[in-house]
């Protein structure tokens, strides 16, 4: 069953703002993943925080994790053309056999 | 990182036919799924798929419709079966790495049922 929650459902921005992506979800989680999807590609996995962390960075993306909440959050700063995808987040319960459980997403639209 | 090669990236079927994908990967890998993402949504897990064994199953789909092979550690095909409008949607492979760590994803089969 879905268990991430993004919002919002869609965003557009103009090119250099930031854009802050919100995930909720409902269960305990080993670690919460964010992934990017491309106009009906495959997804690309942008960044894993794991349960004990709060905050990880990686080039422009910034993610927050608040387990109390069950929330997470995606920054993207000085956003570009480029970053125009479907971003979403899932969570590993930490099973092992199973895949992961993903949010329905946020589709961001950049404006030059 | 894995590399998948997911075939055919798209296919226009006719209603009651089946369709077979097929998910290559560039190193042996124990686990596999298969994932569904109907249009405008989220991915939706069909199946587990681990070299051997049968495959496991979410709610909701059944392995009479969802067929699926996995012969060896780097290959696995996934079948829909008697197809139907309703099953228009992008099927996605994926591969885990260690426990714990992302998924690696093929580009997906954009299946169209008319």
């Amino acid at each position: 069953s879905q268990q991430g929650e993004e919002d919002p459902q869609a965003l557009s921005i103009q090119e250099g703002e930031n854009a802050t992506m919100n995930c909720s979800y409902k269960t305990s989680i080993n670690n919460l993943q964010w992934y990017r999807q491309n106009s009906g590609r495959g997804l690309v996995h942008l960044i894993l925080i794991r349960s004990n962390e709060r905050e990880k960075h990686s080039g422009r993306l910034r993610v927050t994790l608040d387990t109390s909440k069950k929330s997470s959050s995606l920054l993207i700063t000085a956003s570009r053309a480029a970053d125009t995808a479907s971003y979403f987040c899932a969570t590993d319960a930490g099973g092992g056999a199973d895949g992961l459980t993903f949010g329905k997403g946020t589709h961001l639209i950049i404006q030059p | 990182s894995a590399v998948i090669s997911q075939k055919p990236s798209r296919d226009i079927c006719q209603r009651g036919t089946s369709l077979t994908i097929q998910c290559q990967v560039d190193s042996q890998v124990t686990m596999m799924f298969w994932y569904r993402q109907q249009p405008g949504q989220s991915l939706t897990l069909i199946a587990t798929a681990n070299q051997g064994s049968e495959a496991t199953y979410e709610s909701g789909f059944v392995i009479d419709k969802f067929p699926i092979s996995r012969p060896n550690l780097t290959f696995s095909t996934l079948t829909v079966s008697n197809m139907s409008p309703e099953d228009s949607s992008i099927y996605l492979c994926s591969v885990a790495g260690p426990r714990g760590s992302p998924l690696h994803f093929g580009n997906g089969t954009r299946l169209t049922v008319t």
